[in-house]
Order: structure tokens, then C-alpha cells, then sequence
């Protein structure tokens, strides 16, 4: 079994905070760590797909980071929207199983006016 | 833009009793997947297709069958229902090429009695 951890389970911010959240991943074997947003009552949509180590993506007032040689990853949110209340799913491509990915089980994110 | 299209939306059966569900992408995408999503356990991949007559075992395989005769659609089928398949159900699909984010279809609320 492959293990992908995500930290904090859950978390409760009010707006204007900014917050990040831990992707934990086997450090052997590495192809890529994607990034999902999924808001409740809707499916998951892609926000990154990490390749390189030290590499750093970033969309709007999100960004993601990671540490392939340690095997982990941090998304950050930075002024966090009402908006942006949602499950936040990291995934761990090891590359050999032909786009298999391997999902942790989120951190749920709840922003407060 | 359709995307990942899955149907039905919601569905009550009874123990024992059969269904298909099906899911359609019009992406032209190579790999498809169907994962369960069950409270607390994140998403579970059941089986996976490469192409069109090919399909392999996810985590969760047991009492499901899938079916990919045609390269957009991927059939997912229970034979003999069980209240422990009541799940939300959601397909995905993938290009072949590297690094790839998985597009989601909208899932389907599978209750079984």
C-alpha cells in the first residue's frame, strides 16, 4: 500500500488569513504530485501537476511548492476567500502505473467571513 | 464543452440487484478511471483503462467489472449489489502524455438498500 498524507485534516481560517497545508509522499519512485481543489457537491478540477524538485507553481493567491528528495509538498493559500472553502487533494504519480494516481485523503478547508 | 460526462446522477437499488454506470468523455483521452468516495477515505481507485479493449485492478476491484469497448466510454457494473458499494462514484479521464491533470466527471450518489 502506498501512503500519501495530508496534514491538517481539516482547518478553519476567517478571511484575509493565509494558510498552507503538507502533502506527504514516498520519496522512491517519483513522477509527479498533482494538486485537485474539489468544492463541495462538485467534482475535482486540477489546479498543479509538480514535476521537478524545488519546483514552485502558482495560480492566483494559490501556490504550491515541492521537495521530491524528501517527499513532500505545501500548497499555500494567501488571503484566503470565503471562496476558496473547499477539500484541497494532493496525488502521487510514481510513474510505472500509466497515469495511476495515488490520492490522499485531503484537507478540508472552511474560510469564515 | 461536455468534458467527463457520467450517468446516472443518483440511484437507489436493493441488495442483489444489478447496474451500469457509464461514463463518456469526449476529450478524446486515453486513460479513464473509476474511484469511490466514501466519508473519511478519500478517493479509492476500483479499475482503470489504458485504452480501448484494455482494463486493470485498482485498489478496491472487488464486485465491480468494467467494460471499454469504445475509447470514450467506460463502463462501470455491479453484478450483485451490496450496501457496502453505497458510495459516490466519480470517472476520470487522462491524456496519454506526461504529467496530465485527471478530469472529473460529477460522480453519481449510488445508495444501495
Amino acid at each position: 500500500i502506498l501512503n500519501v498524507e495530508q496534514s491538517p485534516q481539516s482547518l478553519h481560517v476567517q478571511e484575509g488569513d493565509s494558510t498552507n497545508f503538507t502533502c506527504s509522499f514516498p520519496s522512491s519512485n517519483f513522477y509527479a504530485l498533482h494538486w485537485y481543489r474539489w468544492e463541495t457537491a462538485k467534482s475535482p478540477e486540477a489546479l498543479f501537476v509538480m514535476t521537478l524538485n524545488g519546483d514552485e507553481k502558482k495560480k492566483g493567491r494559490i501556490s504550491a511548492t515541492l521537495n521530491t528528495k524528501e517527499g513532500y509538498s505545501y500548497l499555500y493559500i494567501k488571503g484566503s476567500q470565503p471562496e476558496d472553502s473547499a477539500t484541497y487533494l494532493c496525488a502521487y504519480d510514481r510513474g510505472s502505473t500509466l497515469g495511476r494516481l495515488y490520492f490522499g485523503r485531503g484537507t478540508q478547508l472552511t474560510v469564515w467571513p | 464543452n461536455a468534458g467527463v460526462t457520467q450517468t446516472p446522477k443518483f440511484r437507489v437499488l436493493k441488495t442483489g440487484q444489478s447496474m451500469t454506470l457509464l461514463c463518456a468523455q469526449d476529450m478524446n483521452h486515453e486513460y479513464m478511471y473509476w474511484y469511490r468516495q466514501d466519508p473519511g477515505m478519500g478517493l479509492r481507485l476500483i479499475h482503470y483503462s489504458v485504452g480501448e479493449g484494455t482494463t486493470a485492478k485498482g485498489e478496491v476491484p472487488d464486485g465491480y467489472n468494467v467494460s471499454r469497448l469504445k475509447k470514450q466510454n467506460f463502463l462501470l457494473g455491479l453484478e450483485s449489489a451490496a450496501p457496502s458499494q453505497t458510495s459516490v462514484y466519480f470517472c476520470a479521464s487522462s491524456s496519454r502524455q506526461s504529467n496530465q491533470p485527471q478530469h472529473f466527471g460529477d460522480g453519481t450518489r449510488l445508495s444501495i438498500l
